[in-house]
């Protein structure tokens, strides 16, 4: 059974603080990783992909992925209470088709003003 | 541009009933995926299309579920009969393939909010 595993948190950050959400995932062989927010009844949004090891950044936000320990994170600097929301760790099993992610249950992420 | 849109937004019916939730996927798209979400078990997929053909449907839960793309605008999820502990919230997603670049990143619909009394 291939698995991606998070906190489920709450994680809880003062504003202006940089937050920390981890990922990890048991196919060693997966290779499209995906960081999506839900706020609370809504949908899942895109924040950020990343494909290969080492750090991405986009704004506030930074993927970085570590194949060989097959882990994957999400920092998030200067938090702000409008990123209080749950973060949910995507990634595409290896062999499996174009599309078929695996997504974890996700981490609750609560930003105190 | 359009998203995915779903509808209806909210669905409240009685155990028996048959259940129709429908879903338009952004243009272009030629992935689409259904999928499920509780509190207790996340962000399930039940089943997902590549150019309206079923690939893999292991996740439907059970015969009482079932799924139709009659095109490449347009998709169906079925439950008959439904029961209480089909509540949900059901999301539609599609996705485009690029060559050259694995995993091509999901956009959902707003969801269709399920309740089974």
């Amino acid at each position: 059974q291939k698995e991606v595993e998070q906190n489920s948190g709450p994680l809880s950050v003062p504003e202006g603080a940089i937050a920390s959400l981890n990922c990890t995932y048991s196919d060693r062989g997966s290779q499209s990783f995906f960081w999506y927010r839900q706020y609370s009844g809504k949908s899942p949004e895109l924040i950020m992909s990343i494909y290969s090891n080492g750090d991405k950044e986009d704004g506030r936000f930074t993927a970085q992925l570590n194949k060989a320990s097959q882990y994957v994170s999400l920092l998030i600097r200067d938090s702000q209470p409008s990123d209080s929301a749950t973060y949910l760790c995507a990634v595409r099993v290896y062999g499996g088709s174009q599309g078929n992610l695996i997504f974890g249950k996700g981490t609750k992420l609560s930003v105190k003003p | 541009d359009a998203g995915v849109i779903q509808s209806p937004r909210h669905e409240v019916t009685e155990m028996g009933q048959e259940v129709t939730l429908r879903c338009k996927p952004i243009s272009g798209h030629d992935y689409l995926f259904w999928y499920r979400q509780t509190m207790m078990r996340g962000l399930e997929l039940l089943i997902y299309f590549n150019n309206n053909v079923p690939i893999d449907d292991s996740g439907m839960p059970e015969d009482r579920f079932s799924a139709k793309m009659p095109n490449a605008s347009f998709s169906t999820l079925k439950i008959q009969p439904s029961e209480p502990r089909d509540s949900a919230v059901y999301f539609c997603a599609s996705s485009f393939s690029r060559a050259g670049r694995p995993g091509q990143p999901q956009h959902f619909g707003d969801g269709t909010r399920l309740s089974i009394l």
